[in-house]
């Protein structure tokens, strides 16, 4: 197992495009969560999965993002119209009880 | 609501000596998790040391240990024998039980950058 994978490492983007992130846990771990950091800030918390159910969601989390986790395995985080406040690092982790392996995260800026 | 705050948004150490970084928390909660995690430039954020409230003895990692004071809820993080590969951004995070919470959520800090001088 070589832990949780996100993918793109990196996304430039124009105002008003949409993205979509990926995440790959690790395989045995049920639940998952994505974080945002911006600069100069701790991650904070967007949704949370446990298996392919979407348990709690952020209020930071607006209707311009959506995310899956399809058969309780992957995870994908799409963000519509991209704003420039959207910029940040998406973090992903995923835990079985309650340790958490962090992803590299996705680093996006929007121009 | 849980909050986490570290007031030092830099510290500096030099190399071989001790360091410790300052975390404070506020929760109406009697047992709940505190977690250290490093994040080295490279982004990945990795666990450090964690703390079960309800242990009164505080955890120890090789060169990373706490100082866990409940009543006055303070969590620091102290470093001895300071590494140039200890050079990270350090965030201190909370976490309410599962069987209180539901969820494995954390509430992290705003971070300290560390740097150690050769």
């Amino acid at each position: 197992d070589t832990g949780v994978s996100q993918d793109p490492r990196h996304k430039i983007t124009k105002r008003g495009q949409n993205v979509t992130f990926r995440c790959d846990p690790i395989s045995e771990h049920n639940r998952l969560y994505w974080y945002r950091q911006t600069l100069g800030q701790g991650p904070e918390f967007l949704t949370y999965f446990q298996n392919e159910a979407q348990l709690e969601k952020s209020r930071l989390l607006s209707d311009r993002f959506s995310a899956e986790r399809p058969k309780g395995s992957f995870s994908t985080l799409e963000i519509q119209r991209t704003e420039q406040g959207d910029s940040a690092m998406y973090l992903c982790a995923s835990t079985r009880e309650g340790g958490y392996t962090f992803g590299s995260g996705t680093r996006l800026t929007v121009v | 609501a849980q909050t986490v705050t570290q007031s030092q948004p830099e510290m500096s150490v030099q190399e071989a000596e001790t360091v410790t970084l300052s975390c404070t928390y506020d929760t109406s909660e009697s047992d709940y998790y505190l977690f250290w995690y490093k994040q080295p430039p490279s982004r990945q954020m990795i666990l450090v040391i964690r703390q079960e409230a309800y242990k009164q003895q505080n955890a120890t990692e090789n060169r990373f240990s706490v100082n866990f004071q409940k009543a006055a809820k303070s969590f620091s993080l102290k470093i001895s024998d300071s590494q140039l590969g200890d050079a990270a951004m350090y965030f201190c995070a909370y976490r309410s039980p599962i069987i209180t919470s539901g969820t494995y959520k954390y509430i992290f800090g705003t971070g300290t950058r560390l740097k150690v001088l050769a």
